[in-house]
């Protein structure tokens, strides 16, 4: 089963739309981190934000906000007012702790196209 | 601090033969990840360093795969005889910290293809 799921496979808007990408994660430990990721044409993946699971404090960083529900294992990102420049593949991912690691487990991504 | 890089980028090869991935992580990250991705998909996990041991390798795909991370620097990825399977980008991370949940940061990737 996947761990980590992202429904969305690719989402097309126009310029100034806010956008929601979505993520549903499943695991059975208490103390885990969820990480959202950005990859750009250029293939590089950009760190974006991090959470533990004790915080379901909802954050935001610009236009960029993320909505942490531990009642249904989900942990979307929302782009207010989306630009061209935040085309790319978005990547969810759940972090959990091996015996001698953590290991982070991907979804498929989000490819967003925002449109002019 | 110069973020995690890889070399080549791109890398052509013909079935059979072996190639080579360098990824130089974060100086002073103790932690380096080797990931592949292929079309449409996540990265997924291949194997671990902290420092230069080797921690977790059982999803290296096969035995034609090995890394290795001598002096806890740099790391190499290596696969042997080649199948066109094998094209993907192949992803490097690194990270630090006293074995938590810190975040991995990621290189440009090396994008392979098995002609």
């Amino acid at each position: 089963a996947q761990k980590v799921t992202q429904a969305q496979t690719e989402i097309s808007v126009v310029e100034k739309e806010d956008v929601t990408l979505d993520c549903v994660y499943e695991t059975r430990d208490t103390t885990y981190y969820l990480f959202w990721y950005k990859q750009p044409p250029s293939g590089e993946l950009v760190f974006l934000i991090r959470r533990n699971s004790f915080d379901e404090q909802n954050e935001i960083s610009g236009r960029y906000s993320w909505n942490f529900q531990k009642s249904t294992s989900s942990f979307n990102f929302t782009i207010t007012a989306s630009q061209v420049v935040d085309s790319a593949v978005y990547f969810c991912a759940l972090s959990e702790k091996q015996y001698n690691f953590n290991k982070f487990y991907f979804g498929s991504g989000t490819k967003l196209n925002v449109k002019p | 601090d110069t973020g995690v890089s890889q070399d080549p980028r791109h890398k052509i090869t013909k079935r059979g033969q072996n190639v080579t991935f360098r990824c130089d992580p974060i100086s002073e990250h103790n932690r380096l990840y080797w990931y592949r991705q292929t079309l449409g998909q996540g990265p997924e996990f291949l194997t671990y360093f902290q420092n230069e041991a080797q921690l977790e390798k059982s999803r290296l795909l096969s035995d034609r795969f090995s890394a290795e991370r001598p002096k806890g620097s740099f790391s190499t990825l290596e696969i042997q005889r080649t199948e066109q399977g094998d094209s993907a980008m192949y992803l490097c991370a690194s990270s630090f910290g006293p074995g938590g949940q810190e975040t991995q940061y990621f290189g440009p990737g090396t994008r392979l293809l098995v002609l």
